[in-house]
């Protein structure tokens, strides 16, 4: 099965810096990577994705890249604000039948004001 | 639309016990997820519905078991409760089901205690 691994476990930055997340998967046919925001007490929420036959994605101050021959994506969030602390989680899905998310054990990023 | 509800939110059992947690998708999704989420585990897969059918389960023991009823609105159910099941059980739902490049949507979470 897939094995999702994320790095650091723990990130603390001062505002208005960025921060970057990473992530290797063992699969070579997943096809499809999500990261997701929990802030304390709520739901994952989708923040960005991209798929396999893109490399970088951008929206705002987020964006990810994907290395599929590396098999290794990461997110990127520049500008950090206090909002964004959190923890992230990054995620890969393998085409075909077998339909589920397996999730790194996650990121919790800290921003300092 | 409304989005992916769960119920109860908060549930306290005994070991032994068992527990049912409902799940409603959002409105026309037809694939429901569950997942188990843990501070030393992260979140892990349980299984996943589509049409009534499991089409997919994690590697979780048979305690663990769910269902899906024909409006979309899923179960799962664990049996003989052990303290290790404290957690927050998560459900997802996604619209087609089709297995690929589907963004899920995740409810708030049923948080489990076992005494």
């Amino acid at each position: 099965g897939e094995n999702v691994e994320q790095h650091p476990s723990t990130l603390s930055v001062q505002e208005g810096d960025s921060a970057v997340i990473k992530c290797t998967y063992s699969d070579s046919a997943s096809n499809y990577f999500p990261w997701y925001k929990q802030e304390l007490g709520k739901r994952p929420q989708l923040i960005i994705d991209i798929r396999s036959n893109v490399g970088e994605k951008k929206d705002q101050r987020i964006a990810v890249t994907l290395n599929k021959t590396a098999k290794h994506f990461s997110l990127h969030i520049t500008e950090t604000q206090p909002e964004d602390s959190a923890v992230y989680f990054c995620a890969a899905t393998p085409s075909g039948n077998d339909y589920k998310l397996s999730f790194g054990a996650g990121t919790t990023v800290t921003v300092r004001a | 639309k409304a989005g992916v509800t769960q119920t109860p939110r908060y549930l306290i059992k005994t070991r032994g016990q068992q527990v049912t947690l409902s799940c409603s998708p959002i409105s026309g999704h037809r694939s429901v997820s569950w997942y188990q989420q843990t501070p030393g585990q992260g979140l892990q897969f349980l299984f996943e519905y589509f049409s009534e059918t499991q089409r997919n389960k994690g590697n979780f023991p048979g305690r663990f078991s769910g269902r899906q009823f024909s409006n979309s609105r899923s179960e799962m159910n664990v049996s003989t409760l052990e303290l290790g099941d404290s957690a927050l059980y998560l459900c997802a739902s996604s619209p087609r089901g089709t297995g690929i490049q589907e963004t899920q949507y995740f409810g708030p979470g049923t948080r489990l205690l076992v005494l």
